[in-house]
């Protein structure tokens, strides 16, 4: 079956750095993808990887590496405008979604 | 950049009773939508894949006489849900594509979310 882990919650503190892992196992990659969704709201998009390596855009940083069926989403700087769930997602060989659960990241002053 | 409305945003009917629910593109056209639905603290869940002008298509264990989806234009899908009952309550998005971007990602740009809480 096709499977994607994040952890469930993690905190850290306002002006720190954080990471959030994601592995994945899935048939077939087309593409990796990282959004965002506060509660009770839409996700939006973040980031997206299918090559290996990292990607930075801002505070926010996206790391891939297919061989090891793994990503990392890097926020620095945090702001309390941070707090939210962090929503991994991989594309298959159909080119369907595959959602993980979220991270929900909590941030304290 | 690429703007999904979905409405109504929040939804309380009695059970028996059918909600339906719109999705418009504003600024593109989408030749497919798709529904998702997340219940509390849990992952989304695809639905169905609306496509215009023809049927959807459902994902295993979705009832597609419960759940209707009419895709009629290239910028409106609507989600019915027909004879709601409470386990149907939840959080309802909709999402569609403007196409794939120069890195080939093909985002997807969602609704706001429609809550819908049967009694």
């Amino acid at each position: 079956g096709q499977n994607i882990d994040q952890p469930t919650e993690m905190t850290a503190t306002e002006g720190a750095i954080v990471q959030i892992n994601c592995t994945y196992q899935t048939s077939g990659f087309n593409g990796l993808f990282w959004y965002q969704q506060h509660a009770g709201e839409a996700p939006t998009f973040l980031s997206y990887n299918v090559l290996d390596g990292l990607e930075e855009k801002g505070r926010f940083s996206s790391f891939l590496s297919r061989s090891k069926g793994y990503s990392y989403l890097l926020l620095k700087e945090l702001q309390m405008k941070d707090s939210a769930s962090y929503l991994c997602a991989v594309r298959d060989s159909n080119y369907q979604l595959i959602w993980g659960a979220g991270t929900k990241l909590i941030i304290k002053p | 950049g690429a703007v999904v409305s979905q409405h109504p945003s929040r939804v309380i009917c009695k059970s028996g009773t059918s909600v339906k629910i719109e999705c418009r593109s504003l600024d593109f056209q989408a030749t497919t939508m798709f529904w998702y639905r997340q219940f509390p603290k849990q992952s989304l869940m695809l639905m169905a894949t609306s496509n215009e002008g023809s049927k959807a298509t459902y994902e295993q264990g979705v009832e597609k006489d419960k759940f209707l989806i009419n895709h009629a234009s290239l910028t409106l899908s609507t989600l019915t849900v027909t004879s709601a009952h409470p386990e149907d309550s939840s959080f309802y998005i909709c999402s569609a594509s403007n196409g794939t971007s120069a890195s080939g990602a093909n985002v997807l740009t969602f609704g706001a979310g429609s809550r819908l809480t049967v009694l």
